[in-house]
């Protein structure tokens, strides 16, 4: 399978403790993006990578979250002391750089509940 | 922002061909509309994107009129495997990404 790798799929976790999720983009994708959804809606963009270069940021990302995308190909979202507002999907899209379409393409997502 | 106007909602039966219509009547020159179909507990994933006119590949075909305000989405003889929300969205290549917004979706019902 080629497509975007996400891990892991569901975290459970303490509130205040600190969780790490990884995206493994499809490979020849230079673009990255980290998206939360809760239940009953779309969406909502946190991040965005260029290569390993972190270009936007949403205000939904707080100071306790942080993505990395070292040397430009994976990439980890890190919440730190979390909270059980912060229980979500977290999705990681990838999309290639083109001329006139910008298609982004989706992994399966990793459940955070925050007890 | 481009935002979009979607039915909450939709039901069709099995083997109908189904419409769903989104309203983006700030839509910019540089935008194009693409559309995602979202399973439960699973990404979204991309099913077709279009500028003007019709585009159609082998599971929908986008409709968007001259004014380009509206696009609909076509899925011919849906099957109980099409439930599922659809998002439509506009933006263009080297906007903000930030821009790019889901909204709430369609969700749609298939009915033996």
């Amino acid at each position: 399978d080629t497509g975007v790798s996400q891990d892991p799929r569901h975290k459970i976790t303490k509130r205040g403790q600190n969780v790490t999720f990884r995206c493994d983009p499809i490979s020849e994708h230079n673009r990255l993006y980290w998206y939360r959804q809760t239940l009953g809606q779309g969406p909502e963009f946190l991040t965005y990578f260029q290569n390993e270069a972190q270009l936007e940021k949403s205000r939904l990302l707080s100071d306790r979250f942080s993505a990395e995308r070292p040397k430009g190909s994976f990439s980890t979202l890190e919440i730190q002391r979390t909270e059980q507002g912060d229980s979500a999907m977290y999705l990681c899209a990838s999309s290639l750089e083109a001329r006139d379409t910008d298609t982004q393409y989706f992994g399966p997502g990793t459940r955070l509940t925050v007890l | 922002l481009a935002k979009t106007t979607q039915p909450i909602s939709m039901d069709s039966y099995e083997g109908q061909e189904v419409n769903i219509t989104c309203s983006h009547n700030n839509i910019a020159t540089n935008d194009y509309i693409t559309w995602y179909q979202q399973f439960p507990s699973q990404g979204p994933r991309f099913i077709i994107q279009g500028y003007k006119t019709k585009v159609t590949n082998e599971v929908a075909s986008l409709f968007i009129p001259a004014d380009r305000k509206s696009s609909t989405l076509s899925l011919p003889r849906v099957s109980l495997s099409d439930t599922a929300v659809y998002y439509c969205l506009v933006g263009a290549p080297y906007s903000s990404a930030s821009k790019i917004i889901f909204g709430s979706g369609t969700r749609l019902s298939i009915r033996p």
